[in-house]
């Protein structure tokens, strides 16, 4: 049964830096795996989906990378800024694609 | 846009009582849509499988017969809470995933509160 962690479970850092979020996954054959933003009370925003095929996918001041055989993504935030604070969940599809998530990191972006 | 459109984004009911929630594919037709859970400071937790035509598929420890599932058409499927309780208060969201194995999208997501 595929599990997904993510760490650290919360971050707080100052505005301006770059930082980088941990997503670890069990099962390593998987079709895709995708990165989300959760805002507080809110559903979710998708930032980046990343295919088995691909090594990274980026977006503005998003870059997310993929180690299939090692079972490992990160998110790569840079410049960050105070509008970056939510929580982001990184999920991968099992079956037939219903999609397992992390617990999420709550990132805090100090101004 | 949004491609998917989830009501009401909030609702509070008296324990007991039912509430319906419903989830829209606004863009593609879907004949498979995911419900999930979401419990205060946790992850999302894969809750049915909502099946167009056919009866819902249910995770292990998820009630069948308290969490109605109703895959209408193409575009529509509800999720009811039948007697609703306090431990049932949740964030539940609907996925709809786009054919071919690429992106999930989510509805905006319904906070329940049963008091």
């Amino acid at each position: 049964k595929q599990e997904v962690t993510q760490i650290p479970a919360a971050l707080s850092v100052p505005e301006g830096e770059n930082l980088v979020l941990n997503c670890s996954f069990t099962d390593s054959a998987i079709y895709n795996l995708q990165w989300f933003r959760q805002d507080p009370g809110k559903g979710l925003t998708s930032l980046l989906l990343i295919q088995s095929s691909q090594r990274e996918q980026t977006s503005g001041r998003l870059n997310a990378s993929l180690d299939k055989s090692s079972g490992r993504s990160t998110l790569y935030i840079a410049a960050s800024q105070p509008g970056d604070s939510a929580t982001y969940l990184c999920a991968v599809p099992e079956g037939a694609q219903k999609l397992v998530f992390g617990q999420g990191t709550r990132l805090t972006i100090n101004p | 846009g949004a491609v998917v459109s989830q009501h009401p984004s909030r609702v509070i009911c008296k324990s007991g009582t039912s509430v319906k929630i419903e989830c829209r594919s606004l863009d593609f037709q879907a004949t498979t849509m995911f419900w999930y859970r979401q419990f205060p400071k946790q992850s999302l937790m894969l809750m049915a499988t909502s099946n167009e035509g056919s009866k819902a598929t249910y995770e292990q420890g998820v009630e069948k017969d308290k969490f109605l599932i109703n895959h209408a058409s193409l575009t529509l499927s509800t999720l009811t809470v039948t007697s609703a309780h306090p431990e049932d208060s949740s964030f539940y969201i609907c996925s709809v995933p786009f054919p071919g194995f690429s992106e999930a999208f989510f509805g905006q997501g319904t906070r329940l509160t049963v008091v």
